[in-house]
């Protein structure tokens, strides 16, 4: 079985701090990705990586970045965490062939106070 | 922006009851995935549809794809405790990208005994 682990359940920060939230999978998957969810809004992209230092944008990357340096890790970084960053991030993998499904970690749930 | 419109966002029905949950749009998906997500973890995906008009049954969950690929439905049958959860849509648009879905908001559904 795929599994993609999330290294932090829960997070509390303070505003201003740097934040950095961290993923491995060990599937040798191609892709991997970051999401917010917030409820109502459904899962939000933030950024996707289809390769070894390779990134993209998706649809709200403003006040975020990533790194990917290995391709087993995906890290989430939050230059100046602001309270309405507070939310539950989830990081998924999947190769890279068409349909191929998601594969999520548990989450983290970070709160910016 | 395409949307997947996902209805209803919330249902609690009584143990063995019907239900149905829609997911629609105005775009074309190339395919649909569903997923369900429990509380504390992240979302699992329960089915692929990939044709217009496919039915696909997963013992008790009976998934359709609309014959235009806009819409999908989820229908279970004799709903159990253990169908809990948050069902969520997503669609792959066209032209096609390796990365991109539109999810839906979702449904929380609670089944009680």
């Amino acid at each position: 079985d795929v599994k993609v682990t999330q290294s932090s359940r829960y997070l509390v920060k303070r505003t201003g701090e740097k934040v950095f939230l961290e993923c491995v999978q060990d599937m040798d998957h191609e892709n991997m990705f970051w999401y917010r969810q917030d409820p109502g809004l459904g899962l939000r992209l933030i950024y996707f990586s289809y390769d070894v230092k390779m990134k993209e944008k998706g649809d709200i990357p403003e006040g975020y970045s990533v790194s990917r340096e290995k391709k087993e890790r995906f890290s989430l970084i939050l230059e100046s965490a602001s309270t309405n960053q507070t939310s539950m991030y989830l990081c998924a993998s999947s190769l890279a062939n068409h349909n191929s499904p998601l594969h999520f970690g548990n989450g983290t749930r970070l709160t910016v106070t | 922006t395409q949307l997947l419109e996902q209805s209803p966002q919330f249902l609690s029905i009584q143990e063995g009851e019907n239900l149905t949950v829609y997911c629609n749009s105005s775009s074309v998906f190339s395919s649909l995935q569903w997923y369900r997500q429990e509380p504390g973890e992240g979302p699992v995906l329960l089915v692929t549809v990939v044709t217009g008009g496919e039915v696909k049954k997963l013992k008790r969950l009976t998934f359709q794809f609309g014959d235009a690929r806009k819409d999908s439905s989820l229908h279970i049958t004799a709903a159990q405790p253990g169908d809990t959860g948050l069902y969520l849509c997503a669609g792959k648009p066209y032209p096609d990208s390796n990365y991109q879905l539109i999810w839906g908001a979702g449904t929380k559904l609670i089944i009680k005994p």
